[in-house]
């Protein structure tokens, strides 16, 4: 069964700085990794997904994460943080059901907090 | 393109009482899957449709049933509601036959059970 783990439930960070938000995968098959992020009353925003292709995958609003096999690790980074992104931030795993059909497995979330 | 739609955003019930929420997913996709998220928590998966047919559920009971219509539209129904159901209830729309697709979601349904 595939799962992740995001290991910090909050992030603080200033404006302009660095944002790394970190997540864990598992996986039986080679994996899709995708990383989501939701806004306060918001429905739900694809930021970038990995599905083996390059490594390093760059998505919207400066975000990129790199998928590490030896690590199991698929954090997300973004070199200059802007109050915008102050929002929930999932990494997610697509696994296969028993029916061989994909569903999402998400993690537990980590809450972005950015200062001015 | 409309993108995925709930309906209704918010609504109250009373334990006991049953609910039914809607989403039209986006065009052109022809797979709906629904999800629960509780306060604080990640998204749950409960249920996917395809083909106007539940293809796997979650670990979620029986109360929790759903259809989708021709259109590809969708509703879930919770039946004898609990305090407990009370979440976010999130609906993905996505297109069967693509390998990792990308899932688009809707702005959720907020219940609270009283």
């Amino acid at each position: 069964a595939q799962s992740v783990t995001q290991l910090d439930s909050h992030v603080s960070v200033s404006e302009g700085t660095p944002v790394l938000l970190r997540c864990n995968y598992s996986s039986s098959y080679s994996p899709s990794l995708f990383w989501y992020v939701q806004h306060p009353n918001k429905g739900l925003q694809l930021l970038l997904k990995y599905t083996s292709a390059a490594t390093l995958v760059k998505g919207i609003n400066g975000f990129e994460a790199e998928f590490k096999k030896s690590e199991t690790s698929f954090h997300l980074t973004k070199p200059s943080a802007h109050m915008s992104d102050a929002a929930e931030y999932f990494c997610v795993v697509s696994g296969f059901m028993n029916t061989g059909f994909q569903k999402l497995v998400f993690g537990t979330g980590t809450r972005l907090l950015v200062s001015p | 393109d409309a993108g995925v739609t709930q309906s209704p955003t918010h609504l109250i019930k009373t334990r006991g009482q049953q609910v039914t929420l809607r989403c039209s997913p986006k065009s052109g996709h022809d797979t709906v899957s629904w999800y629960q998220q509780a306060l604080g928590q990640g998204p749950q998966f409960i249920f996917q449709y395809y083909e106007e047919e539940e293809r796997q559920r979650g670990n979620f009971p029986d109360r929790f049933s759903g259809h989708q219509f021709p259109n590809y539209s969708s509703e879930l129904n919770v039946n004898a509601l609990l305090l407990g159901d009370s979440a976010l209830y999130l609906c993905a729309s996505s297109l069967e036959g693509r390998m990792n697709t990308e899932a688009f979601f809707g702005q959720g349904t907020r219940l609270t059970v009283v």
